[in-house]
């Protein structure tokens, strides 16, 4: 069974639509991320989550909003959208100890959602 | 500020082989993990493997390994024995300790063909 759900797997919107990115993880990990890999550039982070709370946002744009209503739930709203928007949204989560941090855990990535605006 | 470089973008070798793919990074953090990933044709990406800077021997992982070479801020990956399905674009990553950001920094990845 896929441990991370992403959904829809491709997804086509018209510029200046909005659209929700959907991410569901079943490994029991407390913090999520949202990551983007579009054709002109590696993979970049977007934003993490710990226990529903934002933990740090490296977006610029203000159209692009996590929304998390349960601790296994990281959706990626994204307003406005453009064609430049257009890329694979990757939504990964991993099990961080408290107390200090210096034992990162390694991130576990779902399968991605192919956003696509014309 | 925080840089990781990946120079190799593709490279092809015959089954049952040994390869290696480069990373390097920048960091002014101390303390710093870094990983090895693969993403596959499909677009599904693997975490592989991950060395923790305060660890002074390489980790390995089944057929996977890596050369951390500390002073030079490099971080290989070798896989040895490889195999038809080990074809892939491999990403370098890495996370610091104390710079508050919970982030993993991404190579540009290296496109490994492994031919029969």
């Amino acid at each position: 069974d896929p441990k991370i759900i992403q959904k829809p797997k491709y997804l086509v919107a018209v510029t200046g639509s909005e659209k929700i990115l959907i991410c569901e993880q079943y490994l029991g990990h407390n913090a999520m991320y949202w990551y983007r890999q579009s054709a002109k550039k590696p993979l970049e982070f977007m934003f993490s989550y710990s226990y529903q709370k934002l933990m740090d946002n490296q977006t610029a744009s203000s159209r692009f909003q996590p929304q998390s209503s349960k601790k296994n739930h990281l959706d990626l709203q994204i307003t406005a959208l453009k064609p430049d928007d257009s890329a694979t949204y990757f939504c990964a989560s991993s099990q961080e100890k408290t107390g200090g941090p210096y034992n990162y855990a390694e991130q576990f990535f779902g399968p991605g959602t192919r956003l696509t605006v014309l | 500020a925080q840089k990781v470089t990946q120079t190799q973008t593709s490279i092809s070798v015959m089954e049952k082989t040994t390869v290696t793919m480069d990373c390097v990074y920048e960091t002014q953090d101390s303390s710093y993990f870094l990983f090895w990933y693969k993403q596959t044709a499909s677009g599904e990406i693997v975490f592989l493997i991950r060395q923790d800077s305060y660890k002074k021997e390489n980790a390995t992982v089944g057929h996977y390994s890596l050369n951390f070479q500390k002073p030079k801020s490099s971080i290989g990956l070798i896989i040895t024995a490889t195999q038809i399905e080990d074809s892939a674009v491999y990403f370098c990553a890495m996370r610091e300790a104390s710079s508050g950001s919970w982030q993993l920094i991404f190579g540009s990845g290296t496109q490994l063909t492994v031919m029969p």
